[in-house]
């Protein structure tokens, strides 16, 4: 089955303790993106990757990191979460940009306390 | 996708009806815009797309209709059902060397009564 997966799904952490959070897709996606959610504020870009060893900033990349390694993988890395970056998360790809259908991931709720 | 607070536009209607979501967008260079489904719990859904070339664009029972001159854009659902009921997110590709980067819109709420 086609698919982006995020691993966890659910996760509460306390503030500094460096986490990760996986993304996967099997559809030899280009493009893949990061992006969180929070009430009111609709989805916010936070790294996005046009291909393997390729990446940007999205409009919030402060305090997270990325990596493309690999086509299929995508991971979300935060050195030192802060209570602030409490939110839903979402990975998404696409075959490319502009045209092409983007395929979320089933979401990510992170807590940091 | 500027933060106007925490409460999103909502549109309420009949089964049947049709429904109208609307979207205003920030940057003129943007080339490409995609309207997303979200239901409650889940990963926003694919619905249409359209290039800034483009003004009219129809799909199975939704129709996209671009306005550039006014930066407007607007999502068309035809004979509104109950599973339409969702957050409706229109979002833009910046284009130009910020190809690849994507803003969304804050959201509307669409509820379909049956």
């Amino acid at each position: 089955e086609a698919q982006v997966t995020q691993n966890p799904r659910y996760l509460i952490t306390v503030t500094g303790k460096k986490l990760t959070v996986t993304c996967s897709q099997n559809m030899n996606h280009e493009y893949m993106s990061w992006y969180r959610q929070d009430p009111g504020l609709g989805l916010r870009q936070i790294y996005y990757s046009m291909n393997v060893e390729v990446t940007d900033k999205g409009d919030v990349p402060e305090g997270y990191k990325v990596s493309r390694k690999e086509k299929r993988n995508f991971p979300l890395i935060l050195e030192s979460p802060s209570p602030n970056q409490t939110s839903l998360y979402f990975c998404a790809s696409s075959l490319g940009t502009a045209g092409y259908e983007q395929y979320f991931g089933p979401g990510t709720r992170l807590t940091v306390t | 996708g500027e933060s106007v607070g925490l409460h999103l536009p909502t549109l309420s209607v009949q089964e049947g009806d049709n429904s109208i979501i609307n979207c205003a967008y920030s940057n003129s260079a943007s080339d490409y815009f995609i309207w997303y489904k979200q239901e409650s719990g889940k990963g926003p859904q694919f619905i249409i797309d359209i290039r800034s070339n483009m003004d009219k664009r129809q799909g199975q029972r939704v129709t996209v209709l671009l306005n550039k001159t006014v930066k407007h854009l607007s999502l068309q659902i035809a004979a509104t059902q109950p599973g339409d009921s969702a957050v409706y997110f229109c979002a833009e590709n910046r284009g130009g060397t910020s190809y690849g980067k994507l803003t969304f819109g804050q959201g509307t709420i669409l509820t379909v009564h049956p």
